[in-house]
Order: C-alpha cells, then structure tokens, then sequence
C-alpha cells in the first residue's frame, strides 16, 4: 500500500505571506492521484487541490499551486498571499488502486 | 443541507457498549467509505463499499462493522466500545477515481 509522509508536524506563516507545506509519497502503482485537503476547526474536510500523476503540469487554483516533482515524489503546496481563514489542518493524499491514504498532517497558523 | 450526512456529530458512551454511527448521501455516488482521524496519525480507512453488494475491509476494521442498507445509506457499528476507539469519525463518497467528499464527522468519546 502507498504510504505518505509529511514531515512537518506545524507551520506558521505571516498574513499576506507565502507559505510551503511539504509532502513526501510512496506507491508502486504508475496510475495515481494526489490531494491536499483543508480541515479548518469546523473540522469538515474540503478539497484543496488536485494532481492526477500522468499530468506533467503543476495544478493551481487561485492562491493555492502545487510542486509535483514525480521522480523523487514529492508534492508541495504553496499558499500565496496567506489569509487569516487559511489557519487550518492540512493533509496530503494519495489514492492509487482503489485506495486513498493520508499524511499525519500539518498545523497552518497564520499571524496578522 | 450537506450531501454527507452523518449522525450523531457528537457522542460521549462508555466502555462495552454498542454504538452505531449513520451515513446518508444525496450525492448519487455508488462508493462510500469510513475513516477514523486520530491527531498525528491523519486519517485511517476502517472500511469501503463500492454497491449495495460490496464490502471490503481496510487498513484498521478491527473492531468495527458496517451495514450499505442502501446506495445512500452507509452505517458503521461498534459491537463493544473501548477507549481506544475515542477518535474523529467521517463518512465519505467518491466517484471511481480519488477525490472524497466527506461528511461533517462524528466525534465519538468512549469513557
């Protein structure tokens, strides 16, 4: 089964900044898709951000892009011009085979 | 109103009890699945349901059980509640590739 590591346990980040979270993965399968999601306090899950694997190009959406790096796989997410309503629990995610694992998560603050 | 539904959102019981958690869906997607989020360790697939007929155990089933009364309908029991069972619960639906839609999580503490 495909595992996924994020090594950074908590992040802060000034208002208006830009921020990295990173996100490390691990699949035998060469069809997959990769996630971030969003868990705010109201704790409900809100897709972020998507990658499907076979797509060389980085996904963006608004303020929110990603670095898809395949062959040492990795895929970040970068958040530009940080908002007081980004301060979330963020997770990366790897589905592959009918299969979707979670990283433990990374802890978004964010200072006015 | 959510297209994932689940009952309770909040649940305190104690230790051997029987608890059910409830999934409903408006979303007309035939997979659905529970999770269970602990802090530090994310979220951990209990178990999935691709149809009414079809269901499969994931990575931490022990313990639990579920019931797909219907394609909308996606239940997960607690035959003897312990402690360690005191966790963050979501019910999910997707279509065949990835994405999730979750809902809202039922918090369950086990005395």
């Amino acid at each position: 089964a495909q595992t996924v590591t994020q090594s950074q346990p908590e992040m802060s980040v000034q208002e208006a900044e830009t921020v990295t979270l990173s996100c490390t993965y691990d699949t035998s399968e060469s069809d997959y898709y990769l996630f971030w999601y969003k868990q705010p306090p109201s704790r409900q899950m809100i897709l972020v951000i998507r990658q499907e694997a076979y797509k060389q190009q980085n996904a963006t959406e608004n303020r929110f892009s990603v670095n898809f790096q395949k062959a040492a796989k990795s895929f970040s997410l970068k958040i530009s011009d940080s908002q007081l309503g980004d301060a979330a629990m963020y997770f990366c995610a790897c589905w592959d085979n009918n299969d979707m694992r979670f990283g433990a998560g990374t802890r978004l603050t964010v200072k006015p | 109103d959510a297209d994932v539904t689940q009952t309770p959102r909040n649940r305190i019981t104690k230790t051997g009890k029987r608890i059910m958690l409830e999934c409903s869906q408006t979303k007309g997607h035939d997979r659905m699945y529970w999770y269970r989020q602990d802090p530090g360790l994310g979220l951990r697939l209990i178990y999935y349901s691709f149809d009414v007929k079809d269901i499969n155990k994931g990575e931490i089933s022990d313990g639990y059980s579920v019931s797909r009364q219907a394609q909308a309908k996606f239940s997960l029991s607690l035959e003897s509640a312990i402690p360690n069972q005191t966790a963050l619960y979501f019910c999910a639906t997707s279509v065949a590739f990835g994405e999730l839609f979750f809902g809202e999580g039922s918090r369950l503490t086990v005395l």
